[in-house]
């Protein structure tokens, strides 16, 4: 069955460095979505992506942020300047276009931890 | 989106069924409910979703009312490997709507 491949599985970073998270959707899906779940919390969206470009995003996704799909296959994250407040696991997630209402399916996540 | 009202936590003994109720109470004509549970830190993994008809795979089965306010997803054997935190969610039926997350349902199967 395909999945949502994302990596690496763990990161560690210090606090004011640059991370770039990575993610392999489901090959043919359109929509694309980023995560975050800090440890005990509950799980928080921060942005949908379509046709190359953000179609909604959450408050948590301020500046510091950004997602690219940078070929036909990658869908990354990256973080420009990591607080110790963004130590979180980072899930991505997909979605076919033809059906609306198909459900997202998501990886396994990227734990993000920044010293 | 409707918001969802799950119970905190919940017990199954192994082998038995497992039935997790949600109440959706405000959810709007073409708003889905949908079923995903987390395994300890795992990505939420989708299990099953539906609008009005009751819906059967090979996961669960999901039992919705007639007026939609209420619904029920049931493990019809659960086993030490269900033990998870199960999310309800409503979402409309705009392409790009998001998921968004409540607190779920701690499932833990007991031997």
């Amino acid at each position: 069955e395909p999945e949502v491949t994302q990596t690496p599985s763990h990161q560690v970073t210090q606090m004011g460095q640059e991370v770039i998270l990575r993610c392999v959707p489901i090959s043919n899906h359109l929509y694309f979505y980023w995560y975050r779940q800090i440890l005990g919390q509950k799980v928080e969206f921060l942005v949908s992506f379509y046709n190359n470009e953000i179609s909604e995003k959450s408050e948590i996704f301020d500046d510091q942020f950004s997602v690219e799909r940078p070929d036909g296959s990658n869908f990354t994250l990256k973080i420009r300047s990591t607080k110790l407040e963004d130590s979180a696991m980072y899930f991505c997630a997909s979605r076919g276009q033809g059906v609306v209402n198909s459900p997202l399916h998501f990886g396994n996540g990227t734990r993000l931890t920044v010293t | 989106d409707a918001k969802t009202t799950q119970p905190t936590s919940m017990d199954c003994a192994e082998g038995r069924a497992a039935n997790l109720p949600c109440n959706h109470s405000t959810i709007s004509g073409n708003e889905y409910v949908y079923w995903y549970r987390q395994i300890h830190s795992q990505g939420p993994q989708y299990i099953i979703h539906g609008l009005k008809n009751n819906e059967t795979n090979e996961m669960a089965s999901l039992i919705i009312t007639e007026d939609r306010k209420s619904s029920t997803l049931i493990l019809p054997h659960a086993t030490l490997r269900d033990t998870a935190v199960y999310y309800c969610i409503v979402r409309g039926n705009n392409a790009g709507n998001m998921l968004t997350f409540g607190g779920g349902t701690r499932l833990m199967v007991k031997p």
